[in-house]
């Protein structure tokens, strides 16, 4: 269960837009649609902002959406804003009836 | 509004056990499968373990399996982890999270911590 991959930080300027990748293998993002992104602030718990691949839970800003291609996952944060200034978290069924996180994403807004 | 409260952390020696819980209120939790998540001091997040609604069908991560039991009381609307032979590496906040459609964590409790240490 190795975890997934994705780069340590991104960052942005107020109002731009930033893109997340998420990379796995052909047993886990590849196969299945079951894709989340999970975003945490300092000394919180995660919050579900993505789930299914591109699906929005409510509630949820539209600023905030996914895709993916291949074993790659994106999440795409459009209209930075300082609020978004968190670390993200990619999670995918591996279809052994377990679950895989990337290793976490810091965004910093500039 | 959905609420998820853990509790039964704390310091414990190698070798230790431990029985972490989660209060769920505010939705009928026999409806929904429960997971544990960890995430040690400054890193990311790991899954630990799954648990049906219906029919009690359990998963585990291979770094815990044969030492963790998960468990649950639907009367006391209640997830449990039962940990056993702890171990250093296992020190961790743990997070209680409801599973909404395909594996997809939509609440989750506050954490508990666990330190594992001599």
């Amino acid at each position: 269960q190795s975890a997934l991959t994705q780069p340590a930080s991104v960052s942005g300027s107020p109002g731009q837009s930033i893109t997340i990748s998420c990379s796995g293998t052909s047993s886990d993002l590849s196969v299945y649609n079951y894709v989340s992104w999970y975003q945490q602030h300092p000394g919180k718990a995660p919050k579900l902002i993505i789930y299914d691949v591109s699906s929005r839970p409510s509630g949820v800003s539209n600023r905030f959406s996914g895709s993916k291609s291949g074993n790659t996952a994106s999440l795409t944060i459009s209209g930075l804003q300082a609020e978004d200034e968190a670390d993200y978290y990619c999670s995918s069924y591996t279809g052994s009836s377990t679950l895989v996180f990337g290793g976490g994403t810091k965004v910093t807004v500039l | 509004q959905v609420q998820l409260v853990e509790s039964g952390g704390g310091l414990v020696k190698p070798g230790t056990s431990l029985r972490l819980s989660c209060a769920a209120s505010g939705y009928t939790f026999s409806d929904f499968y429960m997971t544990w998540i960890r995430q040690a001091p400054g890193k990311g997040l790991e899954w630990v373990s799954y648990i049906s609604s219906f029919d009690n069908t359990i998963y585990y991560a291979d770094s815990v399996k044969g030492r963790f039991t998960i468990s649950r009381d639907d009367a006391r609307n209640s997830l449990y982890l039962q940990m056993n032979n702890l171990r250093a590496e296992d020190t961790a906040i743990y997070y209680c999270a409801r599973i909404e459609g395909n594996w997809n964590f939509d609440y989750w409790g506050q954490g508990t911590l666990v330190t594992v240490s001599s």
